[in-house]
């Protein structure tokens, strides 16, 4: 699976739009972006996916690059239960998700 | 609806004493299963996954070892605990061979003391 590259931490104001980057220079065709948070104690939670297109679903919008080589994880209008750890994931579909380091966002009033 | 369950949430267990965590899922056949890992501070490992009953996969060598006696569940085992196993026990399940992600357990917070 391909690598991926996030910031290790971010602030957010509350009601801000949180705009959270991945790079994956090396991520092959047939590759999905993943997109999971976890809050203190508790299991990840899947947030969104995407192969090629822009994504968005209730919770967020996943903003790919044309060269699908870094993404962008949206929450539109952040909240102080939105701060957490968001990792970016690049999986071939059937293969086992690998986590990294993730982005510890800071969501502040 | 599919629903994953874990159980205990928390666990304080002495050195030496055996471990058995317990995760099952519902509303779904044939899942994939995976046992992830997360020491204090330190990101997910992944410890075993299972594409089907009796079929497992070990990721790293370890005082652990894991099993699938049915379907829908899956077992976490240790004959002898460590000092080195304690921390944030996750169970997932995935669709076989589909695109979308993974659902995961709310967890055990085991401490080996």
């Amino acid at each position: 699976d391909a690598k991926t590259t996030q910031p290790p931490s971010m602030d957010c104001a509350e009601g801000r739009a949180a705009n959270l980057p991945c790079n994956h220079s090396t991520i092959s065709g047939n590759e999905y972006v993943y997109w999971y948070r976890q809050i203190h104690s508790q299991g990840p939670q899947y947030i969104i996916h995407g192969l090629k297109n822009n994504e968005t679903n209730e919770m967020a919008s996943l903003i790919i690059t044309e060269d699908r080589k870094s993404s962008t994880l949206i929450l539109p209008h952040a909240t102080l239960r939105d701060t957490a750890v968001y990792y970016c994931i690049v999986n071939n579909a059937g293969n086992m998700l690998t986590f990294g380091g993730g982005t510890r966002l800071m969501v502040k009033p | 609806s599919q629903t994953i369950h874990q159980w205990p949430a928390t666990l304080v267990q002495p050195v030496g004493s055996p471990l058995s965590l317990e995760c099952t899922v519902e509303g779904t056949s044939n899942p994939n299963l995976y046992w992830y890992r997360q020491a204090a501070g330190r990101g997910l490992q992944l410890l075993f996954y299972s594409v089907g009953i009796g079929q497992i996969s070990s990721e790293v060598p370890q005082n652990l070892s894991a099993s699938r006696p049915q379907d829908r569940q899956f077992i976490l085992s240790s004959k002898k605990l460590l000092l080195s196993d304690s921390g944030f026990y996750l169970c997932a399940w995935s669709v076989l061979g589909g695109t979308g992600g993974y659902t995961f357990g709310s967890g055990t917070r085991l401490t080996v003391v």
